[in-house]
């Protein structure tokens, strides 16, 4: 499955701290992208990285992307309270498809 | 830019009745837009891609009949949901993707607001 695994399911942070949410994945892809979503809310588009990327910056997020080891990582520095959603990998081959995870659910507490 | 719009944002309507959901493409071109079902707390789920001027392509365990999609525009595409019924309650988001606006074949898709169907 192309399907992005993220981990933790759930974290809890406090304002200031900065939170690191993982993905996994089973095939080989053409990029991974990063969405997030507030509660009942669409998704928003926050980063994507290539498949010949190992890392990108975006303001305070931060990607990393392993291919030999179908993971990727997205670090949010200095959290703030707004940064409370769940976030989504989703990886992307050239069947075209995007196939969301469980993502991880980020709690930041002021 | 690269703006995705639903209608209705949010519908309530009796068992056994139909509910059609727009998804438009305000400022691109979408010759792709997709479609998810999302219950609480949990992930979303494709239901089905559609490329204007054909058929859409429907996820294993989706009932074609049941969720019709029509994607007669480059800027719009519509979900029916016929004959529904309490399980169907969900959160119905859709995607867009403009081949023009793609770098690198990266294929960003845009995201809606999201539905949320209730029925009762």
């Amino acid at each position: 499955s192309q399907q992005g695994e993220e981990d933790p399911q759930a974290l809890s942070i406090q304002e200031g701290e900065n939170a690191t949410m993982n993905c996994s994945y089973k095939t080989s892809i053409n990029n991974l992208q990063w969405y997030r979503q507030n509660s009942g809310r669409g998704l928003v588009h926050l980063i994507l990285i290539r498949s010949n990327e190992r890392e990108k910056h975006s303001g305070r997020l931060r990607v990393t992307l392993d291919t030999s080891k179908k993971s990727s990582s997205l670090l949010i520095t200095a959290s703030r309270a707004a940064d409370t959603a769940s976030y989504f990998c989703a990886p992307y081959n050239q069947g075209g498809k995007l196939i969301f995870g469980q993502g991880t659910e980020l709690s930041v507490k002021p | 830019g690269a703006v995705v719009s639903q209608h209705p944002s949010w519908v309530i309507c009796k068992s056994g009745t139909s509910v059609k959901i727009e998804c438009r493409s305000l400022d691109f071109q979408a010759t792709t837009m997709f479609w998810y079902r999302q219950f609480p707390k949990q992930s979303l789920m494709l239901m089905a891609t559609s490329n204007e001027g054909s058929k859409a392509t429907y996820e294993q365990g989706v009932e074609k009949d049941k969720f019709l999609i029509n994607h007669a525009s480059l800027t719009l595409s519509t979900l029916t949901v016929t004959s529904a019924h309490p399980e169907d309650s969900s959160f119905y988001i859709c995607s867009a993707r403009d081949w023009t606006l793609s770098r690198d074949n990266s294929y960003e898709q845009y995201f809606g607001p999201g539905t949320r169907l209730t029925v009762t």
